[in-house]
């Protein structure tokens, strides 16, 4: 069974810095590309970033760009998001999603993401 | 700068009739790249279809996708209980990575 857990979310301040952590089970993490995919509350899915399975190219929105970081530790099969000069728009669930590149490149898993508050 | 619009925002059925939700893209794209997810309440997206047509693992036939150029389509044929939920459709392009619609909500009448 394919598992996605996600960690690290919680209160920060603007201007504030967090990382939040995806733990993965039940798939070759070693050879996924992944993707970091947040929603605002009430609001729609907005693809974050991506990094290949080596971790050796990463991708990012326009909107994240300069601030946040993604990475991965193949060894431990965990993925991370490392966030910086946090804004009150950044807040929003964090989901870690696997792509599927065979499919287009859609996200075939996906966990059940963390909460990231951003305020005062 | 590819945008995706969903239609209609809102969809009121009954369970049992079928459902036609429609994804709008600014320019013409790949087929290969679309894709659309369902999601309830409280969960994270699951994957419906990929390349426009293709169901995922485990996803019921009763889901169906098509279309190709600006226009998609995501259609159930007939609305079970656990249908009813916010669709949201998906491209990827090299430029603009990933972009999703501002989804679709599919409400009981």
């Amino acid at each position: 069974e394919v598992q996605l857990l996600e960690s690290g979310g919680g209160l920060v301040q603007p201007g504030g810095s967090l990382r939040v952590s995806c733990a993965a089970s039940g798939i070759t993490f070693s050879n996924s590309a992944m993707s970091w995919v947040r929603q605002a509350p009430g609001k729609g899915l907005e693809w974050v970033s991506s990094t290949t399975a080596s971790g050796d190219t990463t991708y990012y929105a326009d909107s994240v760009e300069g601030r946040f970081t993604i990475s991965r530790d193949n060894s431990k099969n965990t993925l991370y998001l490392q966030m910086n000069s946090l804004r009150a728009d950044d807040t929003a669930v964090y989901y870690c999603a696997k792509v599927l590149y065979s499919g287009g490149r859609c996200f075939d898993y996906w966990g059940q993401g963390t909460l990231v508050t951003v305020s005062s | 700068e590819i945008v995706l619009t969903q239609s209609p925002g809102t969809l009121s059925l009954s369970p049992g009739e079928r459902a036609t939700l429609s994804c709008r893209a600014s320019q013409s794209v790949s087929s290969n790249y679309l894709a659309w997810y369902q999601q309830k309440p409280g969960q994270a997206p699951r994957l419906l279809i990929y390349g426009a047509s293709s169901r995922a693992t485990g996803i019921p036939d009763r889901f169906s996708g098509s279309g190709s150029g600006t226009d998609f389509t995501l259609t159930i044929s007939r609305l079970e209980p656990e249908d009813f939920a916010v669709y949201y459709c998906q491209w990827y392009g090299t430029s603009t990575m990933w972009t999703f619609g501002q989804g679709t909500k599919v409400e009981i009448k």
